[in-house]
């Protein structure tokens, strides 16, 4: 069974451009969440995403936006990019919502100059 | 404030020296409490979830615990390949739900 496909895995851009990342989830997984990681703060959840609704947000300026597909792939868009937006960016699957076990991506490294 | 804390931030063992990570929280109405284990330049994966005080879970060298107000990851006679980050996390349903992870703790065992 596939694991959770992110791509790219790795990006670099310059400040005030826009950038989209892409999450495929595990087969019949139907939440997709979004984390940003960075050496200083750990995981941080960004928004969280079940059947095509966003169904929580974390406390990240608007700049952070997402979307889910009716075949449950998901992408996240950060615009206006700045050089603090440098980091890891994670994406886990889940079967239902609410405490069930999330399997992680590989992540996309993005790097803003 | 919902939060997660782990320590220590990181932790040099010598093969087959045995230790113990902790990871405290604060978090409403918790449902479980996930530890994660993250290789350098990969995703977190999944190690154990326990649901309840005095739950204990093994797997290999690894053994988790937990009590109403902390979780403990014990590593009985590491080996160098138990290097990595390990990771605790415990996920809300007050509110908004979503996980509340710590910042981890970084193993190093030598051999």
């Amino acid at each position: 069974k596939a694991g959770v496909t992110q791509t790219p895995r790795y990006l670099i851009k310059t400040r005030g451009q826009q950038v989209t990342l892409s999450c495929s989830p595990i087969s019949g997984h139907r939440s997709v969440s979004w984390y940003q990681q960075t050496p200083g703060q750990g995981l941080q959840f960004l928004f969280e995403y079940f059947s095509e609704t966003q169904r929580n947000k974390g406390n990240f300026p608007g700049r952070f936006s997402g979307r889910q597909f009716s075949n449950s792939r998901s992408e996240m868009n950060v615009s206006t990019l700045e050089l603090g937006d440098s980091a890891l960016y994670l994406c886990a699957s889940s079967l239902g919502q609410g405490g069930d076990i999330q399997y992680f991506g590989a992540g996309t490294r993005l790097s803003v100059l | 404030e919902d939060q997660v804390t782990q320590s220590p931030e990181a932790l040099r063992l010598q093969e087959g020296e045995s230790s113990s990570l902790n990871c405290s929280y604060t978090v409403s109405g918790l449902r479980g409490l996930f530890w994660y284990r993250q290789d350098p330049g990969k995703g977190p994966e999944f190690l154990f979830t326990l649901y309840s005080a005095g739950e204990e879970k093994e797997k290999e060298r690894l053994k988790a615990t937990l009590t109403k107000k902390e979780s403990f990851l014990h590593i009985t006679a590491p080996k160098p390949e138990d290097s990595a980050t390990y990771l605790c996390a415990g996920p809300t349903t007050s509110g908004t739900y979503k996980y509340i992870f710590g910042t981890g703790t970084r193993l190093k065992v030598l051999a």
